[in-house]
């Protein structure tokens, strides 16, 4: 149980477009996803926390209108990078929470922005 | 906010040995102390956790420990297998369920 998916695995793209990722909970339904981003040979760092059906609330210095996040049902979270640029290119992990505060990793995805 | 800070930030052990890995806190309203192990190219999975009723939680090869008053908690590994190689990170959560991370500790298991 408590599997979480995303898509795709990995992307390029070109600067300036911009690139959806999804998020989905398999098994069980998901009251609370979170978005994070980590790059090579560091932590995780949270980037906003989504509830379905509300808007995502952002952490410090990340900018909304650059990474919208979509919580659309229990068991879907998106997340888009608007007008990607080469410093957005990272490995981008969600998660998903049900009940209670357990939180269960996505496989991530890889974004590269030439 | 929390902040977690985690030791070793790389750990080698010979194949069959334990190791240890400890990690601080410093919010004292901290209440849940999962350990995720993070494989390459991969995301997190989560290994144990524990909270904070409880001192000491074991599954199989894999322990955790926590000590209230001192705020910091330890992830034991008995008996290591190549396979446990990967990276291991400790984190931190009040009721906000908001997870701070430690930064990780690389485990290589040498055969």
């Amino acid at each position: 149980g408590a599997v979480v998916s995303q898509h795709p695995s990995w992307v390029i793209c070109k600067s300036g477009t911009s690139v959806k990722i999804e998020c989905r909970s398999l098994d069980f339904q998901a009251t609370t996803m979170f978005w994070y981003r980590q790059f090579p040979k560091q932590s995780l760092m949270l980037m906003a926390t989504s509830n379905e059906g509300s808007k995502a609330t952002y952490e410090q210095g990340v900018e909304k209108d650059k990474f919208l996040i979509n919580h659309a049902s229990l068991t879907l979270s998106t997340l888009t990078v608007t007008s990607a640029h080469p410093e957005d290119s990272s490995f981008y992990i969600c998660s998903a929470s049900g009940s209670r505060d357990e939180q269960f990793f996505g496989p991530g995805t890889r974004l590269t922005v030439l | 906010g929390e902040n977690v800070e985690q030791h070793p930030s790389t750990l080698s052990v010979q194949e069959g040995d334990s190791a240890v890995i400890k990690c601080t806190y410093s919010d004292s309203a901290s209440n849940y102390f999962p350990w995720y192990k993070q494989e390459l190219g991969k995301g997190p999975q989560l290994i144990i956790d524990i909270r904070s009723n409880v001192g000491e939680k074991k599954d199989q090869r894999i322990a955790v420990t926590l000590n209230k008053t001192a705020k910091h908690f330890s992830l034991h590994i008995t008996e290591t297998q190549p396979e446990d190689s990967a990276v291991y990170f400790c984190a931190a959560t009040t009721n906000d369920y908001k997870l701070s991370f430690g930064a990780g500790t690389t485990v290589t298991v040498r055969a």
